[in-house]
Parts: structure tokens; sequence; C-alpha cells
């Protein structure tokens, strides 16, 4: 089946810890984002990439990084310099510019502890 | 970027209809009206989208109104499986972000 997979589903930080978060998909779709989320509120974009090596920022990039070496593969490092990193983190994917329709992964709840 | 205002929260029965309302006075000519819906605990998934002409598909129906400052998203028969966040979102922009704000929380009550 193809989709999205994100993991882990739950992850636990130390304070001044940096962490991977794993966005992998078999979808052979161009554009991939990060959103951010926390309770009782809407997705805000941390990060988007559209093609294979290229990424841009979005609405709150500072204290994460990035990387796109595959077109499969879009990890996001929240950095100890993110200052509340603890929320719920959701990876999507778009065919090509002209898609329509967003795919999204299952999420990864971090906490920091 | 062109916003988007929803109720923070509707109540519906179930297998009766809903119209979930969402105003986007700012809306321009390219942007097209996108419908999303997240469960609990889950990403949000595709439910409907649409330029100017009312849209209908398996799940859902939208009617977007003559001027497009304003859409509805028609759940026809309401089911508990239907709870959950919607989201009205304007795409601005070819390849650019879905800017998603609170959404709409639908209860459906048995």
């Amino acid at each position: 089946d193809g989709g999205i997979t994100q993991s882990p589903k739950y992850l636990f930080r130390k304070e001044g810890q940096n962490v991977t978060l794993s966005c992998e998909q078999n979808l052979n779709h161009d554009a991939m984002y990060w959103y951010r989320q926390d309770p009782g509120q809407g997705l805000r974009l941390i990060y988007y990439s559209q093609i294979v090596n290229d990424f841009q920022k979005g609405d709150i990039a500072e204290g994460y990084s990035v990387s796109r070496e595959k077109k499969e593969s879009f990890p996001l490092t929240v950095t100890s310099a993110q200052k509340n990193p603890t929320a719920f983190y959701l990876c999507a994917t778009l065919k090509d510019r002209m898609g329509t329709e967003a795919f999204f992964g299952q999420g990864t709840r971090l906490t920091v502890v | 970027d062109a916003k988007t205002t929803q109720p923070n929260s509707m109540e519906s029965n179930e297998e009766e209809p809903v119209h979930l309302p969402c105003n986007h006075s700012t809306i321009s000519g390219t942007d097209y009206i996108h419908w999303y819906r997240q469960l609990p605990s889950q990403g949000p998934e595709y439910v409907i989208h649409g330029l100017t002409s009312n849209v209908n598909n398996r799940m859902a129906s939208l009617a977007i109104a003559e001027d497009r400052k304003s859409s509805t998203l028609i759940l026809h028969r309401a089911t508990l499986r239907d709870a959950a966040v919607y989201y009205c979102i304007l795409r601005v922009n070819y390849g650019q972000n879905f800017v998603f704000g609170p959404g709409t929380r639908l209860s459906v009550l048995p």
C-alpha cells in the first residue's frame, strides 16, 4: 500500500537534546511538508520541500532543521534551540506543484521531559 | 494570505444532514477551497475541494457561494465516524503550504 510513514509514534526527549523525526513516503510525490500542531490549534508549517536537495522555511522554522537527500525521505530534527518542542508533528506530501490533495502521516507526538 | 473563518464547534444528530459553514471574504480568483478533517490523534484527511462550482464526491458535497466569499461543506447523513475537526482552507499559490486554522469541531450525537 502506498502511504506515508512517520516514526516513532511517541517520542520523549530530555531538555537540551536534539531529536530526529522520520517521514518516509512511497507515493512518489515531489513535495513534502512538516507541520506542528498544539492542543486545540490548527497546523502550522515548519518546513517544506518541493524537490530533492531543496527546502524552504515555513512560518515557524526556528529551532528546527530538515534535509531532503532522497525523494522518499524528509526527516525533521528538533534542536535544543526550540524552546517549546512538545507538540504533535505531522508530515504531509503533495504529488507536485499542481497537486490538489495533500496526504498526511499519522503523526509523531513529541514530549520533552 | 487569505484567511477563513469557521465556527469553533457544531453538533449534529446521527443520520441527519450537517452543514458546516466557512467564510473567506478575502479569497482571490485563483484560490481553491479545500476541506480536510482530522480524527483524534490522526493526521488530517482530504474531504473535497472546489473553485467555483458546487462539487460532490462519495464523502460530502461542497456548496460555494456565487461571490465565492463563503462555502458550506455538507455531510448528507452524519455518522458517529464523522465526529472530527473540519478544516476549511484556501490553497494560495500552487506548491505553497496549506494554511490550517483551528477548524470546526463536529460532535455527532447517537
